[in-house]
């Protein structure tokens, strides 16, 4: 166990609708990453969180959007579902400082539907 | 899409044989790092190769990294039924923070 925790375990939602993910990070880490994972692939990096401020955003539209919480926590959120969006969704924690690089520790995830 | 490939895409073996999974990269890299998941759960880290690095042990992994040809290896001995699982290799690049992750390699390892 990494000490990563997301919520909720599985979702199914409409296309069209809007989803909200939560990731409570590991004790002591101040940056948030989020990946997406279709099936049968590798995770893509969506964005990075450190100190409450987007830190590098992959190849994702605006509709997919971040928060970090002074406590270091997150929330991914993503407008008008469509139907690709489907995939196990992980956010992974690490500690951040300057010029030294730590280990993403990866929580279970979430398994998005949309119908 | 993702920018490194890893081969092979599976590999169906017998417990006790040994297992080496491969893995390729076009840019340049600040380390270069293994992951294992079980059926579409969450990501366990297994190994860190910094890009100064060549060889790194833990337990039964051995990793490899060469960065004049862009790639790196996982040597997983003395295999086990529960090795079974999908293995990543994830690379950071210089030039930022984010993890870039192949296509993943599906070990079997039958008993």
């Amino acid at each position: 166990e990494t000490g990563v925790t997301q919520s909720p375990t599985h979702l199914i939602k409409t296309r069209g609708q809007q989803v909200t993910l939560r990731c409570s990070s590991q004790s002591g880490h101040n940056t948030v990453s989020w990946y997406q994972q279709a099936l049968g692939q590798g995770p893509q990096f969506i964005f990075q969180y450190y100190r409450e401020e987007e830190n590098g955003r992959g190849n994702f539209p605006p509709r997919f959007s971040g928060l970090q919480f002074p406590n270091y926590s997150s929330e991914l959120n993503v407008n008008a579902l469509e139907l690709d969006d489907s995939a196990l969704y992980l956010c992974a924690s690490s500690a951040t400082r300057t010029g030294v690089y730590h280990e993403q520790y990866f929580g279970p995830g979430t398994r998005l539907t949309v119908t | 899409s993702q920018q490194g490939e890893e081969d092979p895409q599976a590999l169906s073996i017998q417990e006790g044989e040994n297992a080496t999974m491969n893995c390729s990269y076009k840019t340049s890299i600040n380390n270069l790092q293994w992951y294992r998941q079980n059926s579409g759960r969450g990501l366990v880290h297994l190994i860190l190769i910094r890009s100064n690095e060549r060889e790194k042990h833990s337990g039964r992994l051995r990793v490899t990294l060469d960065t004049s040809k862009k790639s790196s290896s996982l040597l997983i001995t003395a295999s086990r039924a529960a090795d079974t699982a999908s293995y990543f290799c994830a690379r950071l690049e210089t030039s930022g923070s984010r993890l870039t992750f192949g296509e993943g390699t599906q070990l079997t390892v039958n008993p």
